[in-house]
């Protein structure tokens, strides 16, 4: 079936500093990519929509200065969090929708951003 | 209201038991349906993917969607340990369109 693979899965970082995630779709290719935020116990909360070759469509309420997304080619979208805070610790995964699996979205196994 | 509103739980029952999840949704423009499930700190996993109406079987995992009702559902047979983790139902309209989705049952399974 169809995999995502997100890097790196965990990472911490000083207050004040960028992080990148990649999310690459490993055995096919994806025009839109999706990247998630939950905290604990809650559901996923979309954050934006990635699409390969142009601007991100953000969720309302998504800051797209302090959530960078470059989607350059058909297997890799990068999500950076730029100037992280402390409240920007959460967990963010990233999706993909591969036609040859059923038309499911498949989802990273997600990046634990911890900022301190 | 929430387009898809789904029980968070906790939900615990004994192994071998039949787990019912289930979810209801508000938008009849809906007409693909998942079922996800997620370990703690890891990204969910497709589990259970229907088109429309009707039943969807894989091993010991049965989906049903009855759109009348807007109601979907998820059986689980022969529950085991293995299988406690949240479960999240997701719906959407088609094409590249986001996905929309419940806020997940936690489901235990005890020895």
């Amino acid at each position: 079936g169809a995999v995502v693979s997100q890097h790196p899965s965990r990472v911490i970082c000083k207050s004040g500093t960028s992080v990148k995630i990649e999310c690459r779709s490993l055995d096919f290719q994806a025009t839109t990519m999706f990247w998630y935020r939950q905290f604990p116990k809650q559901s996923l909360m979309l954050m934006a929509t990635s699409n390969e070759g142009s601007k991100a469509t953000y969720e309302q309420g998504v800051e797209k200065d302090k959530f960078l997304i470059n989607h350059a080619s058909l297997t890799l979208s990068t999500l950076t969090v730029t100037s992280a805070h402390p409240e920007d610790s959460s967990f963010y995964i990233c999706s993909a929708r591969s036609e040859g699996d059923g038309y499911g979205y498949t989802f990273g196994s997600g990046t634990r951003l911890t900022v301190v | 209201q929430k387009e898809v509103e789904q029980d968070p739980g906790p939900l615990s029952v004994p192994e071998g038991a039949i787990v019912s999840l289930n979810c209801t949704y508000s938008n009849s423009a809906f007409q693909y349906f998942m079922w996800y499930r997620q370990y703690s700190r890891k990204g969910p996993e497709l589990l259970m993917y229907t088109y429309s109406s009707g039943n969807k079987e894989d091993g010991r995992f049965t989906a049903q969607v009855d759109k009348s009702s807007k109601y979907i559902s998820l059986f689980i047979r022969d529950s085991q340990p293995s299988d406690s983790a949240t479960y999240l139902c997701a719906a959407f309209t088609g094409g590249g369109n986001k996905l929309t989705f419940g806020t997940g049952t936690q489901l235990k399974v005890e020895l």
